[in-house]
């Protein structure tokens, strides 16, 4: 079975500031993981995907996520933080193919002025 | 154009009635999905479909009753409604090969 851990259920940064989101993955085989992002009353936006091709995988939006098979993490990153970032961020795991989505339980980022 | 739509966007009903809940997809994939967001955001899988087939069936209760007409096509219908079925209702899409979902802007149901 698969799992996905979100360290930290509210994450605050500053404007400008870096933003680190974390995310542990269990699985049993190679996994397929995906950053979403949700926006207050919207459905979820695709930020960016690991497919087992390039490890440090870049997205929408200035962020990337590096894959760490060691750690089994995919922390989603930003160098710097615009007050249009605070949202809700998921982190989620499947086995690809039509396999459903696992997620994480995600993390809210607010971002200060 | 949007590419995966759902109808309504809001759903306030009083329990025991009966609701239906319409998906599409416009992006030519052949796996659908119902995901549910409960009041704590957590995402979970209900139901997926392939091809018109029913393929995953969650421990969910048999009030519930996916339809796909067509591969572009999810419904949902909900028997009976509970207070405990108030949530955020979404549906995604995405082909076989990619593994990559594509979700639509939900569906919030509140049952009073």
């Amino acid at each position: 079975a698969q799992s996905v851990t979100q360290l930290g259920s509210h994450v605050s940064v500053s404007e400008g500031a870096l933003v680190l989101l974390r995310c542990n993955y269990s699985s049993s085989v190679p996994p397929y993981l995906f950053w979403y992002v949700q926006y207050p009353n919207q459905g979820l936006q695709l930020l960016l995907k690991y497919t087992s091709a390039a490890t440090l995988v870049k997205g929408i939006n200035g962020f990337e996520a590096e894959f760490k098979k060691s750690e089994t993490s995919f922390h989603l990153t930003k160098p710097s933080a615009h007050m249009s970032d605070a949202a809700e961020y998921f982190c989620a795991v499947t086995e690809g193919g039509n396999t459903p989505l696992v997620f994480g339980k995600g993390t809210r980022l607010s971002v200060i002025a | 154009d949007t590419a995966v739509s759902q109808t309504p966007k809001y759903l306030v009903t009083q329990m025991g009635n009966d609701k239906s809940i319409k998906c599409e997809q416009n992006l030519g994939h052949d796996t659908m999905y119902w995901y549910k967001q409960d009041s704590k955001k957590f995402l979970k899988i209900m139901f997926s479909y392939n091809n018109k087939e029913l393929i995953i069936n969650e421990t969910v209760p048999n009030r519930f009753s996916p339809k796909s007409p067509d591969k572009a096509h999810l419904n949902l219908h909900i028997n009976s409604l509970e207070l405990g079925d108030s949530a955020v209702y979404f549906c995604a899409s995405s082909t076989q090969d990619s593994g990559t979902q594509y979700f639509g802007p939900g569906t919030r149901l509140l049952v009073l």
